[in-house]
C-alpha cells in the first residue's frame, strides 16, 4: 500500500505565486524525498531531507519535514511556468529488512503564464 | 551525476508475447534496484526489488511469473514481462541505488511505456 498521501491533488496557480504541496506519511523513516515528473516522463530528484532534519533549501525550493506529526511540505516560490509538472513525495523505507522508496499519490501542479 | 539507463523508452506488442525491460547503471554498481509500474495519472507503485546474484523480492499482489526480474551483474537488471495483456500496459520505471553517495541515493530510469495491443 502507498505510504504517502499528498494534498491537494492538484493546484492550479499563477506564474510569480508560490506552491505548497503536502505530504502525509505512516510510518517511520529514513529520509524523505520530494520528485518531479513531466507527463509522460521520468523522474526528476528535487530534494532529500533526513528524519533528523526539519527544514533544507534548494533554489526556490523549500522543504520542512515534521516526524511527529509524519508530514512533509514543499514550497515552491515564485513559480513558473516551467514548473508545471506533478510533484511526489516519496519514504525512503526499511521494511522487511529491506530499504525502499514507496512514492505518494503526488500534486499535480499548473503554473499558467 | 549516476546515470540509469532504460531501454526501449517505448515498445509495442501482441497480446500473448513477452517483453524485456533493460535497466542499466551506466557509471556505477548498483546491487539493488528497483522496479516501478505507473499507470496514466497514477503514482509509482513499487513492483519489486531486484538483488544482484539473488532472487527478486516482490511486493505483495505482483506476480512472480507474470513479471521475471533477473538482476544478473551489478550494473544490468531486466524485467521481463511475460504472456502480455492489454492490462499489462503501462508506464515502467526502474531505479538503482548508488551506495557511493552518503545517502544511498536512488537514481531514476527514465521509464519504458509498454502498450499491449
Amino acid at each position: 500500500s502507498q505510504q504517502g498521501e499528498e494534498d491537494p491533488q492538484a493546484l492550479s496557480i499563477q506564474e510569480g505565486e508560490n506552491a505548497t504541496m503536502n505530504c502525509s506519511y505512516k510510518t517511520s523513516i529514513n529520509n524523505l524525498q520530494w520528485y518531479r515528473q513531466n507527463s509522460g516522463r521520468g523522474l526528476v530528484h528535487l530534494i532529500l531531507i533526513r528524519s533528523n532534519e526539519r527544514e533544507k533549501h534548494s533554489g526556490r525550493l523549500r522543504v520542512t519535514l515534521d516526524t511527529s506529526k509524519k508530514s512533509s511540505s514543499l514550497l515552491i516560490t515564485a513559480s513558473r511556468a516551467a514548473d508545471t509538472a506533478s510533484y511526489f513525495c516519496a519514504t525512503d523505507i526499511t521494511q522487511g529488512g529491506s530499504e525502499k522508496l514507496v512514492f505518494g499519490k503526488g500534486t499535480k501542479l499548473t503554473v499558467n503564464p | 551525476g549516476a546515470v540509469v539507463s532504460q531501454h526501449p523508452s517505448r515498445v509495442i506488442c501482441k497480446s500473448g508475447t513477452s517483453v524485456k525491460i533493460e535497466c542499466r547503471s551506466l557509471d556505477f554498481q548498483a546491487t539493488t534496484m528497483f522496479w516501478y509500474r505507473q499507470f496514466p495519472k497514477q503514482s509509482l507503485m513499487l513492483m519489486a526489488t531486484s538483488n544482484e546474484g539473488s532472487k527478486a523480492t516482490y511486493e505483495q499482489g505482483v506476480e512472480k511469473d507474470k513479471f521475471l526480474i533477473n538482476h544478473a551483474s551489478l550494473t544490468l537488471s531486466t524485467l521481463t514481462v511475460t504472456s502480455a495483456h492489454p492490462e499489462d500496459s503501462s508506464f515502467y520505471i526502474c531505479s538503482a541505488r548508488d551506495w557511493g553517495t552518503n545517502t544511498g541515493e536512488l537514481f531514476f530510469g527514465e521509464g519504458s511505456r509498454l502498450t499491449v495491443l
